[in-house]
């Protein structure tokens, strides 16, 4: 089946630990994105990528890192540097400018011990 | 800057009846695309309905319909014969239809939802 695959589903970290969440699609989108999620708002952008080897801040970039050395794939690294890690993270996809629909993985909360 | 207000943080509605979810937006911008998308317990977001700014018609999807007021910048959900499956968190999104000078991918931007309950 086409669609988006975050994983893992859960995901707790230490302090000043890096982690890393996956997210990989088999849907053809050029364009991918990562988004977070509080409680009580809505989803802000982390991250996106319109091409491989190329990716752009979005709001809230500090303490994250991406990567997108393939179409398939964008994962996320949520730094030491994150002092507030703690939230549902979420990736998309798109097929470049056209339809402008954004498509949704599962989603992986991420904890803090 | 483009924002989206979705003023009702939680809604309820008997099944079989009908509810309306609002959504209001502002930006300079002529023309762009407006969504709707739930998100259930299961955490994944769905796409729900889409309305491109420059069509006139109120988009539907079966028991999904729009209310899309462009001068007023209102787009408001509205769920018939609501089904205890429809509740879940309803995201109102926005998006500019045109690219910005640079390249830049256009962002989803989204309000900050509205959590609906059906009952039985």
């Amino acid at each position: 089946d086409g669609g988006i695959t975050q994983s893992p589903k859960y995901l707790f970290r230490k302090e000043g630990q890096n982690v890393t969440l996956s997210c990989e699609q088999n849907l053809n989108h050029d364009a991918m994105y990562w988004y977070r999620q509080d409680p009580g708002q809505g989803l802000r952008l982390i991250y996106y990528s319109q091409i491989v080897n190329d990716f752009q801040k979005g709001d809230i970039a500090e303490g994250y890192s991406v990567s997108r050395e393939k179409k398939e794939s964008f994962p996320l690294t949520v730094t030491s540097a994150q002092k507030n890690p703690t939230a549902f993270y979420l990736c998309a996809s798109s097929i470049q400018l056209a339809k402008n629909i954004q498509y949704f993985g599962a989603g992986t909360r991420l904890s803090v011990l | 800057a483009q924002t989206v207000t979705q003023s009702q943080p939680e809604m309820s509605v008997q099944e079989a009846e009908t509810v309306t979810l609002s959504c209001t937006y502002d930006t300079s911008e002529s023309d762009y695309y407006l969504f709707w998308y739930k998100q259930p317990p299961s955490r994944q977001m769905i796409l729900v309905i889409r309305q491109e700014a420059y069509k006139q018609q109120n988009a539907t999807e079966n028991r999904f319909s729009v209310n899309f007021q462009k001068a007023a910048k209102s787009f408001s959900l509205k769920i018939s014969d609501s089904q205890l499956g429809d509740a879940a968190m309803y995201f109102c999104a926005y998006r500019n239809s045109r690219l910005p000078s640079g390249g830049a991918t256009n962002k989803l931007i989204f309000g900050t939802g509205t959590l609906l309950a059906v009952q039985p």
